[in-house]
């Protein structure tokens, strides 16, 4: 129940394509959903977050579409660029004091140009 | 505001030997994360600080602990390293008094890369 299923593995894609990024989740009681961005060198940093109580939210060329029922979620990237060529996690996690967030393992994104 | 502080970037070790990473937290968060990251396994979940006191902890072995400071700074020790423990290791820290939340992301660091040879 604690697993956060991330997919694909990696995904190459054509500039000014779409980008999209998978997730599924088990636990009923996550209720915090951010992704992750990882480029080489450098710690994961926060791209956008959702909860559960809107079903899509929009942050520029970055979109999270949430399905509740269907306990998944997925990251959009609308005009993918070559600066985009990295590595996205997805977490989950129970918004509550002394819990932590569950992450997927993560996709490596290629833009080519 | 400087971000999340990780010393050192990189580590070499040799296997049995024992180490010590250290955090310095974004300042004014007063919840301290720890992450092992390795590839192929993603982000794996060690243990969760908050004003001294270890609220929360991963599935790892005894050989991992932690500790946090009066200021917030934090720091983990891997006793009797295995070839298997080399990784990057990830601090994070978040504002409020939950390890994550809408409100209160987690701000990673840079990670220290530790080699066991």
């Amino acid at each position: 129940q604690q697993q956060v299923k991330q997919s694909p593995q990696s995904l190459i894609v054509q500039k000014g394509g779409i980008s999209i990024i998978n997730c599924a989740y088990e636990n009923t009681a996550f209720d915090y959903f951010p992704w992750y961005q990882q480029f080489p060198g450098k710690g994961p940093a926060l791209l956008i977050a959702i909860r559960p109580d809107v079903s899509e939210k929009k942050e520029g060329r970055f979109t999270i579409s949430f399905n509740k029922s269907a306990k998944q979620f997925s990251l959009h990237i609308m005009d993918s660029q070559p600066g985009d060529s990295a590595t996205y996690f997805c977490a989950a996690g129970p918004n509550q004091a002394g819990t932590a967030l569950i992450f997927g393992k993560g996709t490596t994104l290629s833009v080519s140009s | 505001k400087a971000g999340v502080t990780q010393t050192p970037r990189y580590l070499i070790k040799t296997r049995g030997q024992q180490v010590t990473l250290s955090c310095s937290p974004i300042s004014g968060h007063r919840s301290v994360s720890w992450y092992q990251q390795t590839p192929g396994q993603g982000l794996q979940f060690l243990f969760e600080y908050f004003s001294e006191t270890q609220r929360n902890k991963g599935n790892f072995p005894g050989r991992f602990s932690g500790r946090q400071f009066s200021n917030s700074r934090s720091e983990m020790n891997v006793s009797t390293l295995e070839l298997g423990d080399s990784a990057l290791y990830l601090c994070a820290s978040s504002l409020a008094d939950r390890a994550a939340s809408y409100n209160s992301p987690l701000h990673f660091g840079n990670g220290t890369r530790l080699t066991v040879t």
